[in-house]
């Protein structure tokens, strides 16, 4: 079975500060990786993916993501947080030996950044 | 391009009653996913159709059933509607190759 933890319900950031959104999976074959974005009463926003290659990878509005397979992590970093980068994060996980693509998402990480 | 689209917007029904919700498809996509998300949660996922026929499910009950058509648009019928199906309901399509799923605003579904 396929899972993901996103271990803080709540991350404030000073807005200029770098911010991170913790994120751990677990998989039984290699992971596909996604971050989304969820703004009030809004669907999902597509960030950024892992599916193979270089372990960082950089996504939209200045987001970046590094995979660590070690530890089976998946952390959601921006170098300067914007007021405007307050939302709500999923990342979400698909096993590669799965014939769908049935993602498994976490419980989120509200993100607010501070004036 | 055109996005995903999911309509209604919102829905009221009461319990016991049966309800029908739909999405279309981002252009060039001919894979729908479902996920029902309740107040609170992270999106749970309900079934994928590709090419008409469903393609894995989650753990719903069969009362939750779906049609994907031949323009690659997608119905999600629930049959005997409980309070805890109160949730927002996306709809995601994609291309089947291990691409993003883009996902519709959703249907908020109020069951009374």
């Amino acid at each position: 079975a396929q899972s993901v933890a996103q271990p803080e319900d709540q991350v404030n950031v000073a807005e200029g500060n770098p911010l991170t959104v913790k994120c751990t999976y677990s998989v039984s074959g290699n992971p596909y990786l996604f971050w989304y974005v969820q703004y009030p009463n809004r669907g999902l926003q597509f960030l950024l993916k892992y599916i193979t290659g270089d372990n960082l990878v950089k996504g939209s509005y200045g987001f970046e993501a590094e995979f660590n397979k070690s530890q089976t992590s998946f952390h959601l970093k921006k170098p300067s947080a914007l007021v405007s980068d307050s939302a709500l994060y999923f990342c979400a996980v698909r096993d590669e030996n799965f014939g769908n693509e049935k993602l498994t998402f976490g419980t989120g990480t509200r993100l607010t950044i501070i004036p | 391009e055109t996005g995903v689209t999911q309509s209604p917007t919102h829905l009221i029904k009461t319990r016991g009653q049966q309800v029908t919700l739909r999405c279309s498809s981002q252009s060039g996509h001919n894979t729908v996913s479902w996920y029902q998300q309740a107040l609170g949660q992270g999106p749970q996922f309900i079934f994928q159709y590709y090419r008409e026929e469903e393609n894995g499910r989650g753990n719903f009950p069969p009362r939750f059933s779906g049609l994907q058509f031949p323009n690659y648009s997608s119905e999600l019928n629930v049959n005997a509607l409980e309070l805890d199906d109160s949730a927002l309901y996306l709809c995601a399509s994609s291309f089947l190759a291990g691409g993003e799923q883009y996902f519709g605003p959703g249907t908020r579904l109020t069951v009374t």
